[in-house]
């Protein structure tokens, strides 16, 4: 079955900065990688995803590329701001709409 | 759009008693999953049903976890006895996935979930 790895597991930054969370899955037929956002206490909420036939994709300061050659996908948040503090998790998607989670990331931007 | 529905919202229990989790999809959505979330981790499917089959249960704890999707709508999960382990959120989600298909068609959605703790 599908396995993913999600590093690094907390992330500290500076409100301003940029955060990159990166995942690795190991099974080459997924073909749907969704990030979600999940905070105390609440249901995981997607926020970007991509597919396999694409390498990058942008929603305003979120961004998200994948390398299928080498397996890894990573989420890229630009000019953080305190409310993007949370548990970020990565997905793959390789059967029959499963997803295979990573450990997740506590991502934590101090003002 | 009415969300997924998930009851009760918290559940304390002893060990060795049992419980059952409610779950109602999204409407028209075909597909239905429990996914087990420990504190500190990210959630681990259970089951996931196509209208009222089972398509994957691989990872459910058939010793004392059951499942079932009757008329192909709601859902429930039991544990039956618990154990002290069994402590986490258990989400439902929906899609409108169909046999062949990645998760990222229209509509996955999660719902909040029921935070059992078991003592």
């Amino acid at each position: 079955g599908e396995n993913v790895e999600q590093h690094p597991s907390t992330l500290s930054v500076q409100e301003g900065d940029s955060a990159v969370i990166k995942c690795t899955y190991s099974d080459s037929a997924s073909n749907y990688f969704p990030w979600y956002k999940q905070e105390l206490g609440k249901r995981p909420q997607l926020i970007i995803d991509i597919r396999s036939n694409v390498g990058e994709k942008k929603d305003q300061r979120i961004a998200v590329t994948l390398n299928k050659t080498a397996k890894h996908f990573s989420l890229h948040i630009t000019e953080t701001q305190p409310e993007d503090s949370a548990v970020y998790f990565c997905a793959a998607s390789y059967s029959w709409g499963k997803l295979q989670f990573g450990a997740g990331t506590q991502v934590v931007v101090t003002p | 759009e009415a969300g997924v529905a998930q009851s009760p919202r918290y559940k304390i229990i002893e060990k060795r008693q049992s419980v059952a989790f409610w779950c109602n999809p999204i409407s028209g959505h075909a597909t239905l999953y429990w996914y087990q979330q420990i504190l500190g981790q990210g959630p681990k499917l259970l089951i996931q049903f196509q209208n009222n089959g089972v398509v994957d249960d691989s990872q459910l704890p058939k010793d004392r976890f059951s499942a079932e999707r009757l008329k192909g709508v709601d859902s429930t999960l039991k544990i039956q006895p618990a154990k002290l382990e069994d402590s986490a959120v258990y989400l439902c989600a929906s899609s409108s996935v169909r046999g062949g298909q990645g998760a990222g068609q229209h509509g996955y959605t999660f719902g909040s979930g029921t935070r059992l703790t078991v003592v």
